[in-house]
């Protein structure tokens, strides 16, 4: 079963919109939550990241929101540019010594 | 920028052959990690490390074989390579600070290939 879940295998915006990318989440223990990206034949490169005792953190054109209550997390890219089409990871980490657990991954795509 | 390299970038061999995938880091990271992943799926982790002459086996079962002998280097090998083995192979490093593992840095990823 999995723990971690991005419903959206696929997300299409035109340049210069907002990219919104979901995750949701099971595991009330999940502590520590990051983004990723990632290029095809590329290693995942680390995004941004959120600790269970905040709601949101930004960092430039990435903004990333957490909803305890509802178990959810967002991603936020404005806006969008080209560059920014790949492959999203969500991961949530399940206690300070646990092991990332990662969905399976959003595919994005900007429009020029 | 995370300095952390994998070699060979694409491999292709044959079944039944033995092969070890590279993997360094000059991070200086405690614990480092071999994920699995196939075209729109999850990455799942396949082996890791807390530290030299440290290795346990992750969530995802693998006839792989991992050592670590010094702090910087983590290869993985397959002793009889199978079609099944097909996939991309990812390594990654983190800080293992007071016992909590910190963000994880992933190298470009091995893109094996069985025939």
């Amino acid at each position: 079963d999995q723990q971690v879940k991005q419903n959206s295998p696929s997300l299409s915006v035109q340049e210069g919109r907002i990219s919104i990318l979901n995750c949701d989440y099971t595991n009330s223990m999940f502590d520590y939550f990051l983004w990723y990206k990632k290029y095809p034949a590329e290693g995942p490169t680390f995004l941004i990241s959120i600790s269970s005792i905040k709601d949101k953190n930004e960092d430039g054109r990435f903004t990333v929101f957490l909803n305890k209550s509802a178990k959810h997390l967002s991603l936020h890219i404005v806006p969008s540019q080209p560059g920014d089409s790949a492959v999203y990871f969500c991961a949530a980490r399940p206690g300070s010594q646990g092991n990332l657990i990662f969905g399976k991954g959003t595919k994005l795509s900007v429009k020029p | 920028e995370a300095d952390i390299y994998q070699t060979p970038r694409y491999l292709v061999i044959g079944t039944g052959k033995k092969i070890t995938l590279e993997c360094s880091q000059t991070m200086g990271h405690d614990k480092m990690y071999w994920y699995q992943q196939d075209p729109g799926m999850e990455l799942h982790l396949i082996h890791y490390s807390y530290g030299v002459n440290s290795t346990e086996k992750g969530d995802l079962s693998s006839e792989s074989t991992v050592s670590r002998i010094r702090t910087e280097h983590f290869p993985l090998t397959l002793e009889s390579a199978r079609p099944s083995h097909t996939s991309q192979y990812l390594c990654a490093s983190s800080e293992w600070t007071s016992g909590r593992t910190d963000t994880q840095y992933f190298g470009p990823g091995t893109r094996l290939t069985v025939l």
